[in-house]
């Protein structure tokens, strides 16, 4: 079965302490790995998509990375902005649906 | 912004009657999609949509109903509504025929059934 599994659930970090967001996928062929930024009350918004493994994606203060079991989002230096739940999905081969992790809740503190 | 709106943004309802929500977009995507958003589950797919009059369902289509007549618009049915719906709705669109699979979502409709 397709699954998406997000780690940490929650993480509370000091403005520039950089770290890192996990997401780990099984899926039967991988068409594309998507991180997702989500402000309470309102609809996710489009990071960066991965199609194979060893792509890397920059912008801004964030970085996705993609192996052939997971993904890391890269935070360096965060600010209270960057506060938000961000989310991961898969889109496994021969379909065109996408498979949503729990997310990760982000908090930069001042 | 990609061009998506959902309405209505709120709505209460009392259990057992039939609710539709509506999705339009602007953008002409081939596909669209309809999620409910619940705390602990994330994002489940209901029924998507690859063409008009073309949809199949989601992990969790059991009763819901979809339809599109036209390429814009893509409608989410409650038939009866149960508390069990409760949630946020939120829709998405994508066309992959731009050589990119990216999902845009809308803004979210948030259902209450009493």
């Amino acid at each position: 079965e397709d699954q998406v599994t997000q780690s940490p659930e929650a993480l509370r970090l000091q403005e520039g302490e950089s770290s890192s967001l996990n997401c780990s996928y099984t899926v039967s062929g991988l068409r594309g790995l998507f991180w997702y930024r989500q402000d309470p009350g309102k609809g996710p918004e489009f990071l960066f998509t991965l199609y194979s493994a060893g792509e890397e994606k920059e912008k801004e203060r964030l970085k996705a990375t993609l192996t052939k079991k997971e993904s890391f989002l890269h935070i360096t230096a965060p600010k209270p902005e960057d506060s938000a739940t961000y989310l991961c999905a898969v889109q496994a081969s021969g379909t065109y649906k996408y498979i949503f992790g729990t997310g990760t809740r982000l908090k930069v503190l001042a | 912004d990609a061009g998506i709106t959902q309405s209505p943004r709120h709505k209460v309802t009392e259990t057992g009657t039939p609710v539709t929500l509506r999705c339009h977009q602007t953008e002409n995507h081939r596909y669209m999609y309809w999620y409910r958003q619940d705390p602990g589950h994330g994002l489940r797919l209901i029924h998507y949509s690859y063409g008009v009059k073309d949809t199949d369902k989601g992990e969790v289509s059991d009763g819901y109903s979809v339809s599109r007549s036209k390429t814009e618009d893509f409608l989410l049915t409650l038939e009866s509504a149960t508390s069990s719906q409760t949630s946020v709705y939120f829709c998405a669109i994508s066309d992959p025929s731009g050589g990119e699979d990216t999902q845009y979502f809308g803004p979210g409709t948030r259902l209450t059934v009493l």
